[in-house]
């Protein structure tokens, strides 16, 4: 099945700094890569994905980029803020008709005012 | 949007005791996920639902853990007798299965200690 590999398990940025977050997976079939952020006592709440169909998406201070060869995708907050401190997390899925989401493990994102 | 809601938030029970958690997917969501979350293990899929039948429930660690959605619109978790290595964040998710990809929304999730 899936793996994914995330890293690093914890990070901490000053703020106005930018934080990057990559991960790895392993089936090459997956082609759906969202990525969730968990506030403290919070469900997981998706804030960005890409499909495969591209390498890169922005949305304001946060961009994904995917390099379907190497199996890798990564998460790229630019000016962090303090309420950018959360566990994110990354994942994967076979998409179209697939349900399955495998996840890694979490990034703990600290930025320090 | 209410979002998806899980009860209770929080649950302390003793070794033994049974464990019912709760959960209401978003209105209109066919399919319905229970995740446990540990420090360990990360976040982990239990069982999944599509048109309330359940699909896939080889996640569910032992016979102590059932789930049953009777309804579009409830689902429940038991665990039955409860042992204290089930201590752990217990998430339901739901999504709408149209289209390609399937963005799954998260309940704030119930933690669970076993005494």
């Amino acid at each position: 099945g899936e793996n994914v590999e995330q890293h690093p398990s914890t990070l901490s940025v000053q703020e106005g700094d930018s934080a990057v977050i990559k991960c790895t997976y392993s089936d090459s079939a997956s082609n759906y890569f969202p990525w969730y952020k968990q506030e403290l006592g919070k469900g997981p709440q998706l804030i960005i994905d890409i499909r495969s169909n591209v390498g890169e998406k922005k949305d304001q201070r946060i961009a994904v980029t995917l390099n379907k060869t190497a199996k890798h995708f990564s998460l790229h907050i630019t000016e962090t803020q303090p309420e950018d401190s959360a566990v994110y997390f990354c994942a994967a899925s076979k998409g179209a008709g697939s349900y399955q989401l495998t996840f890694g493990k979490g990034t703990k994102l600290s930025v320090i005012p | 949007d209410a979002g998806v809601i899980q009860s209770p938030r929080h649950e302390v029970t003793e070794m033994g005791q049974e464990v019912t958690l709760r959960c209401k997917p978003i209105s209109g969501h066919n399919s319905l996920f229970w995740y446990r979350q540990t420090m360990m293990r990360g976040l982990e899929l239990l069982i999944y639902f599509n048109n309330n039948v359940p699909i896939d429930d080889s996640g569910m660690p032992e016979d102590r853990f059932s789930a049953k959605m009777p309804n579009a619109s409830f689902s429940t978790l038991k665990i039955q007798p409860s042992e204290p290595r089930d201590s752990a964040v217990y998430f339901c998710a739901s999504s709408r299965t149209s289209g390609r990809y399937n963005e799954q929304f998260f309940g704030p999730g119930t933690r669970l200690t076993v005494l």
